[in-house]
């Protein structure tokens, strides 16, 4: 069964923490994406990459940095948490997208709540 | 850059109804759309996926159509139940995918 883990489904962190959201994937897809999820704003792509240490700036990457140093691990950052980085973060996973079927797999979500 | 549109926002209808759920793009260049179901407080399951040579993918009792010319897909569930209350979303594939916001869909007994 394909998998897409992500290993905090709750958090509560201070303004200003450095906070760290890890995703495991045991499927060896080359693609990996963090999407952040809003009231009414629905999913808004934060970084993806397409290969092991390479990433791309999405919609919104401000505020955030990624790592992604295997293949099977894509590491979303808060430098410094603020306020408004609560939100549902989700993991997603997938073959690239020229390969016929590339279906994308999402974790469950990480809630996080900055206070 | 692409931008994806669900109609409607949400929608409301008896157990049994047959329903169409509509998705709009921008730019037609891409590699496939796909549909998804979300259900409150978790990660998104996928419905179907639709290449962009395809015009349509079916699953049980849902059909998804893809018109790429006009920017168009529609999820069409047949004989709706409760069970099939979610939000559906859909996403369009050019290197990375964007989403619409979804429709949040309830079904009544």
């Amino acid at each position: 069964d394909v998998k897409v883990t992500q290993s905090s489904r709750y958090l509560v962190k201070r303004t200003g923490e450095k906070v760290f959201l890890e995703c495991v994937q045991d499927m060896d897809h080359e693609n990996m994406f963090w999407y952040r999820q809003d009231p009414g704003l629905g999913l808004r792509l934060i970084y993806f990459s397409y290969d092991v240490k390479m990433k791309e700036k999405g919609d919104i990457p401000e505020g955030y940095s990624v790592s992604r140093e295997k293949k099977e691990r894509f590491s979303l950052i808060l430098e410094s948490a603020s306020t408004n980085q609560t939100s549902m973060y989700l993991c997603a996973s997938s073959t690239p997208e020229t390969v016929v079927g590339n279906t994308i797999y999402f974790g469950e979500g990480s809630w996080l709540t900055v206070v | 850059k692409q931008e994806v549109t669900q109609i409607p926002a949400a929608l409301s209808v008896p157990e049994g109804e047959n329903l169409v759920l509509n998705c709009s793009f921008t730019d037609s260049a891409i590699y496939n759309l796909q549909w998804f179901r979300q259900d409150p407080g978790k990660g998104l399951t996928s419905l179907l996926l639709i290449q962009s040579s395809q015009r349509e993918q079916t699953s049980g009792r849902l059909n998804a159509s893809l018109d790429k010319s006009s920017g168009r897909s529609t999820l069409y569930i047949a004989a709706s139940q409760p069970g099939d209350s979610a939000t559906y979303l859909c996403a369009v594939r050019p290197n990375d995918m964007r989403f619409g916001a979804g429709t949040r869909l309830t079904v009544k007994p």
